[in-house]
């Protein structure tokens, strides 16, 4: 079981829907989840960080995190075609301040 | 305006050369790391250090060699023993207090085999 899982997608959705996009992860003892986006041959830009039970809204984003099911989420409201990307998941797990990525999902905004 | 450099963005190895990437940071931020991705996957970590003089291995070390001299910076050596280096290698920093560890990416460097 990989650490930190993502679907790759695409996850398709039209312009000005929600898109809800998940993780999980295996470390119950994991402390800082993150949600990165990329753009194509770009670095990644951190787009929200999450580190309690709930939910943390920061504009037309929202982070869910639920550690008992081990999974957190993230929503995107009024999805526009600037929203297109990879968002990638990070998990910091044990002791070391270091992050673990899950592959990332890729997000289409259609028209 | 603080912020990481990466350079060269792109990055051209013959077989069996030794390259090195290079990164710099100017946000004072104690620690830097240094992951690899490949085309359609996530980011994997490669090595990071937390102080000056010390660093770790991270989950595919082999083939790399780093170093830490300076807070700012920290070079990585892709050497022959790497096999397969054709990758996107991202540097990043962060402040080492417990609950900021939002990573600070650069731009990035493209290496590919000739």
């Amino acid at each position: 079981q990989k650490e930190v899982e993502q679907n790759s997608g695409p996850l398709s959705v039209p312009e000005g829907a929600i898109a809800s996009l998940n993780c999980t992860y295996s470390d119950r003892g994991s402390q800082s989840f993150f949600w990165y986006r990329q753009y194509s041959g770009k670095s990644p830009e951190l787009i929200m960080f999450i580190y309690s039970n709930g939910d943390k809204e920061d504009g037309r984003f929202t982070a869910q995190l639920n550690k008992a099911s081990q999974y957190v989420s993230l929503l995107i409201r009024d999805s526009q075609p600037s929203d297109s990307a990879t968002y990638l998941c990070a998990v910091r797990t044990g002791t070391a301040s270091k992050l673990t990525f899950g592959t990332g999902t890729r997000l289409q905004v259609t028209l | 305006d603080g912020g990481i450099t990466q350079s060269p963005k792109y990055l051209f190895r013959k077989e069996g050369q030794n390259v090195t990437l290079s990164c710099e940071q100017n946000l004072n931020h104690d620690a830097m790391y240094w992951y690899r991705q490949d085309p359609g996957q996530g980011l994997r970590l490669i090595y990071y250090s937390q102080i000056v003089n010390d660093f770790q291995k991270g989950d595919i070390a082999e083939g790399y060699s780093v170093s830490r001299e300076k807070k700012e910076s920290f070079p990585l050596t892709v050497t022959s023993a790497q096999k397969n280096p054709t990758a996107f290698y991202l540097c990043a920093s962060t402040l080492r207090r417990p609950t900021n560890e939002k990573l600070f990416f650069g731009s990035g460097t493209q290496l590919s085999v000739l």
